[in-house]
């Protein structure tokens, strides 16, 4: 069954480095998507990417969050200087077609900002 | 305000006991209503979709139904391998097809 991939599955940084999450969206879809999960908390929608550009941010997703599709599979999150408050589960995602389509989920990347 | 919450919180049921998980909207059209079964430390597995009032799936012992302000997954005679957190997630009409809206979940413990 295809599958959304994560790397790395866990990630421990230093507040003010960079890191970059990378994802391997299932192979026919189009629209691709990243969440995070504060502990305990909810799901939050961080950004959308279609044709090679973004569809939609959130408020979370600023000027030290950036994303980019660097060949025909991968598709990445880099955090420019990581703060405390970045302390997440980072989920990927993809769908195949705008509108309803199911949202498929990977494994997660949980980044530890110390 | 788009928004969506859950309830319960936790619910723990005995292996065989039937329930309900709660799961009520306010959003401005709704596109789509989701349910999503999530592992601890692992990302959420995508259940159904519902997208009108009046609308049920089922799949195994699970079963999702939605009216026009909630929706209900009802478990039937479940087993201790249904011990999991279920999130409902919406996307609204409006403001692009993009995003998900996800509630708190619930942590279902299903005790052989």
């Amino acid at each position: 069954e295809p599958e959304v991939t994560q790397t790395p599955s866990h990630q421990v940084t230093q507040m003010g480095q960079e890191v970059i999450l990378r994802c391997v969206p299932i192979s026919n879809h189009l629209y691709f998507y990243w969440y995070r999960q504060i502990l305990g908390q909810k799901v939050e929608f961080l950004v959308s990417f279609y044709n090679n550009e973004i569809s939609e941010k959130s408020e979370i997703f600023d000027d030290q969050f950036s994303v980019e599709r660097p060949d025909g599979s991968n598709f990445t999150l880099k955090i420019r200087s990581t703060k405390l408050e970045d302390s997440a589960m980072y989920f990927c995602a993809s769908r195949d077609r705008m509108g309803t389509g199911e949202l498929f989920f990977g494994e997660g990347s949980r980044l530890t900002v110390l | 305000e788009d928004q969506v919450t859950q309830s319960p919180e936790a619910l723990r049921l005995q292996e065989g006991e039937s329930s309900s998980l709660n799961c009520s909207y306010t959003v401005s059209g709704l596109r789509g209503l989701f349910w999503y079964r999530q592992d601890p430390g692992k990302g959420p597995e995508f259940l159904f979709t519902l997208y009108s009032a009046g609308e049920e799936k089922e799949k195994e012992r699970l079963k999702a139904t939605l009216t026009k302000k909630e929706s209900f997954l009802h478990i039937t005679a479940p087993k201790p391998e249904d011990s999991a957190t279920y999130l409902c997630a919406v996307q609204a009409a409006t403001g692009g097809y993009n995003k998900l809206i996800f509630g708190a979940g619930t942590r279902l413990a299903v005790h052989p």
